[in-house]
């Protein structure tokens, strides 16, 4: 399967703990994009990473909200003392031409509820 | 800034034809796309539109006038199957996705 992976699929957090989301980007794909969904809205721009990049994080909330693309691995979004707020479905999508172009292919998503 | 506009929901028979429209309000364009969402899935890629015009791709086709801030996406022979949410998202002058809120079709035997 050469489709964009995340992991893991469901997330459950207490308020307070910390939030790991991964994204695989496709094969060949060096361009990582992650937006939020909340219910009932459309998906909003989170961050745009190349690999060891922030190339623009304007959709991320200022606190408690990191991402991360390494050389190696996969790419990481990490939402520290979650609050029931960030409850919402994260989809990482990439893309293997410059972000001005090329389309961007969807992950699964990873649904965070926060009790 | 950005703004989408597409129906909140559309209910269609099998076999049938559905249009979904969407209009838009952006600072730049540079395309638009049309993706398909299943419950709980992925959004799946479906089309792109950067000119003016009729892109057709098999049973699904879109439609994009750029002067109009105005798109379709055409469903043909409606199964099943096609049951799911349609997003509009429009590319401005950099690389984000704007989307708009989706479209949820229901398709009726």
């Amino acid at each position: 399967n050469a489709g964009v992976m995340q992991n893991p699929r469901h997330l459950v957090r207490r308020r307070g703990q910390e939030a790991r989301l991964r994204c695989s980007p496709m094969k060949g794909h060096s361009h990582v994009y992650w937006y939020r969904q909340l219910p009932e809205e459309g998906l909003k721009f989170m961050v745009y990473l190349q690999k060891e990049n922030i190339i623009d994080e304007s959709g991320m909330p200022k606190e408690r909200f990191s991402a991360e693309f390494p050389k190696e691995g996969p790419s990481i979004l990490r939402i520290q003392q979650v609050v029931r707020g960030d409850s919402a479905a994260y989809f990482c999508a990439s893309s293997g031409t410059s972000g001005s172009q090329g389309t961007q292919y969807f992950g699964p998503g990873t649904r965070l509820t926060v009790l | 800034g950005q703004n989408i506009d597409q129906p909140t929901e559309m209910t269609a028979t099998e076999g049938a034809i559905v249009q979904i429209n969407c209009t838009y309000q952006t600072s730049g364009f540079n395309g638009l796309f049309w993706y398909q969402q299943h419950a709980g899935e992925a959004p799946t890629f479906l089309s792109y539109n950067v000119l003016d015009g009729l892109e057709e791709k098999g049973r699904f086709s879109s439609f994009l006038s750029r002067s109009k801030g105005y798109s379709y996406l055409l469903l043909k022979e409606l199964q099943m199957k096609d049951s799911a949410s349609y997003l509009c998202a429009v590319r401005g002058n950099d690389y984000k996705l704007s989307f708009g809120a989706g479209t949820t079709v229901t398709v009726r035997a």
